[in-house]
């Protein structure tokens, strides 16, 4: 399994601010996921995180409003840009390790609330 | 979209096996079927996975059939801490579908 450390846990923002959310695994993994949870929704994938290059966008989700990092292979963030009251959701890092058969493993995400 | 249908929602006894059923009938022959859980509040929570194959672990068992439309998650004997949402995905094993789609998943609920 891999240990997953997500900052910060939760966080209430003013509209119009920014936040970057970070994501630390404790080990080398190939794949790193951002997923958006809305109040009483499933899980909506925002993009893949890739190492080295731009992330992959999900239909829906733009680079402006949801910039990505990840300088390597342990670590990416998340921010959510110009934040109105629609971005309040749980938002959720995921990683897997890379070839068939392996699963994929969440953080315990991070509760923005904005006001 | 996902490409999985669960029933909304199904409750159980505690200490009773809860059968969590899943249809997957546009199942392609490189894509696994997985089962990730998620009780309030925390993160989801991998439970088992499987190709074609019926699978067992120390949290749950998987029956897929052999056509592998559909399968089953069971839960041996239920507890109130079972008590989540429980989700049936199908992933493809590498490439650009490796990523997990989450549906609305099945809300189970046990009852003491």
């Amino acid at each position: 399994s891999a240990v997953i450390s997500q900052k910060p846990s939760r966080d209430i923002c003013q509209r119009g601010t920014s936040l970057t959310i970070q994501c630390q695994v404790d080990s080398q993994v190939t794949m790193m996921f951002w997923y958006r949870q809305q109040p009483g929704q499933s899980l909506t994938l925002i993009a893949t995180a890739n190492q080295g290059s731009e992330a992959t966008y999900e239909s829906g989700f733009v680079i402006d409003k949801f910039p990505i990092s990840r300088p390597n292979l342990t670590f990416s963030t998340l921010t959510v840009s110009n934040m109105s009251p629609e971005d309040s959701s749980i938002y959720l890092c995921s990683v897997a390790r890379s070839g068939a058969n392996t699963e994929a493993f969440f953080g315990q995400g991070t509760r923005l609330t904005v006001v | 979209d996902a490409k999985t249908t669960q029933p909304t929602s199904m409750d159980c006894a505690e200490g009773r096996a809860a059968n969590l059923p899943c249809n997957h009938s546009t199942i392609s022959g490189n894509e696994y079927v997985y089962w990730y859980r998620q009780i309030h509040s925390q993160g989801p929570q991998y439970i088992i996975h499987g190709l074609k194959n019926n699978e067992t672990n120390e949290m749950a068992s998987l029956i897929i059939t052999e056509d592998r439309k559909s399968s089953t998650l069971i839960l041996p004997h239920a507890t109130l801490r079972d008590t989540a949402v429980y989700y049936c995905i199908v992933r493809a094993s590498t490439g650009a579908n490796s990523k997990l789609t989450f549906g609305k998943g099945i809300t189970l609920s046990v009852r003491p």
